[in-house]
């Protein structure tokens, strides 16, 4: 089986770093992956890591550490409009990707 | 940009009534999926298929039923909704391969008085 554990929320001021963890347990595994979740839409997807390190795509950095089973969503210069809900996922050997419980953002001016 | 598409994308039905929600993607994907989930809250795989012809139930016992008779197409039907099904609900697909990225349509939010 697999499962993923994330934070409830994180509250950040505007203009800052904040750091979203997500630690897993998977009888496999193909990789982390982040997607965001505004109030009223759908998830969309921002990053993935297959291997140890990590990945930029402008402010959002992901990180992985496969043998800590243990990953990260970075998100720098912090807007407004990066309040929403972030969630990890998981893709175990089998076919069924993994959501976590989502971490709610909450942005302060 | 993703093309996955949801009808209705509100609906107020009342109890006892049957209903499918709609879902077709132009992607090509192999995979889809259905979830629930409530305002603010996790999301719930309900069911899922590999392609065509290929159903399975997810982690979340539903009264529901799909179908993939299409590759593009795969509706989610409830044969006498309660007003515990009042939720919302998201399709989604993903290609092959191993990121196993998923799309997600812009959902169904479903009342049942």
């Amino acid at each position: 089986g697999q499962s993923l554990e994330q934070p409830s929320e994180v509250t950040a001021v505007e203009g800052a770093i904040v750091q979203i963890n997500c630690t897993y347990q998977t009888s496999g595994f193909y990789g982390l992956s982040w997607y965001q979740q505004h109030d009223g839409g759908a998830p969309t997807f921002l990053s993935y890591n297959a291997l140890d390190g990590l990945e930029e795509t402008g402010r959002f950095s992901s990180f992985l550490s496969r043998s800590d089973s243990y990953g990260y969503l970075l998100l720098q210069e912090l807007q407004m409009k990066d309040s929403a809900s972030y969630f990890c996922a998981g893709r175990d050997g089998g076919f069924k990707t993994i959501f976590g419980a989502g971490t709610r953002l909450f942005v302060k001016a | 940009e993703a093309d996955i598409y949801q009808t209705p994308r509100y609906l107020v039905i009342g109890t006892g009534k049957k209903i499918t929600l709609e879902c077709s993607q132009t992607m090509g994907h192999d995979k889809m999926y259905w979830y629930q989930q409530d305002p603010g809250m996790e999301l719930h795989l309900i069911h899922y298929s590999y392609g065509v012809n290929s159903t399975e139930k997810g982690d979340l016992s539903s009264e529901s039923t799909v179908s993939r008779i299409r590759t593009e197409h795969f509706p989610l039907t409830l044969e006498s909704a309660r007003p515990s099904h009042t939720s919302q609900y998201l399709c989604a697909s993903s290609s092959s391969g191993r990121t196993d990225t998923q799309y997600f349509g812009p959902g169904t939010r479903l009342t049942v008085l």
